[in-house]
């Protein structure tokens, strides 16, 4: 089937818009998460969901980040007023709660903050 | 603080030549550990997690908990290989919880 995926691929904005990305995980997953990847810094944990649960946002480094899942399913990370330190690729992961819980990653989509 | 440590930023080997890829932690309950690979442009996938103890792509990773280290290891080397290895963690039988990730090391192996 068909694995999680992410749009855009790429965003380039300029400093102080808004930008939203998109993450559609594998169908039936239940858990939904967040990470930005940044030169230097590795993977950093941002915002999870499971179910229909209140999100895990104690990763989210300012409250310009925001984030939402409608319907248990499609999930859309926002940046509101980006900044240069803004700029890295956001990974979306995914997994269910049966088996390995293997978390599935995404492909990314490399933000740059102009 | 819970933390993965992977010192090395870039490890550089022969083909043929053992590899080891530290990764230290630091977490006050009981941890489960993974690596994850990401090789050029595909995405971050797992390669294996401590509680299975199984060996993929003839890589191995024995936590230890007295030096609280999870040391990915290969005996011989190969150029496919080559990739960025991330070691990580997360509350063990936490079920679904975020991973904590260490900053990575890059696996060059040479002809």
């Amino acid at each position: 089937g068909a694995g999680v995926s992410q749009s855009p691929s790429n965003k380039v904005t300029e400093k102080g818009k808004d930008v939203e990305l998109r993450c559609d995980p594998i169908s039936g997953h239940t858990a939904l998460y967040w990470y930005r990847q940044s030169l230097g810094q590795g993977l950093e944990f941002l915002i999870y969901f499971q179910g229909n649960s209140a999100p895990d946002k104690s990763g989210l480094p300012s409250d310009r980040f925001s984030a939402e899942r409608t319907g248990g399913s499609v999930s859309t990370l926002t940046i509101q007023r980006t900044q240069q330190e803004d700029s890295a690729v956001y990974l979306c992961a995914s997994s269910s709660r049966t088996g390995r819980n293997e978390q599935f990653f995404g492909p990314g989509t490399r933000l740059t903050v102009l | 603080a819970q933390r993965v440590t992977q010192p090395e930023k870039l490890l550089s080997v022969f083909k043929g030549a053992p590899v080891e890829l530290k990764c230290n932690y630091s977490y006050s309950g009981s941890p489960e550990l993974f690596w994850y690979v990401q090789y050029s442009r595909q995405r971050l996938q797992l390669l294996l997690r401590h509680i299975s103890r199984e060996s993929i792509k003839g890589f191995t990773a024995d936590l230890n908990k007295g030096e609280t280290s999870f040391h990915l290891k290969k005996p011989f080397a190969q150029e496919e290989d080559s990739a960025m290895y991330y070691c990580a963690l997360r509350q063990y039988g936490g079920s679904q919880g975020n991973l904590i990730f260490g900053k990575g090391t890059k696996l060059s192996v040479k002809p």
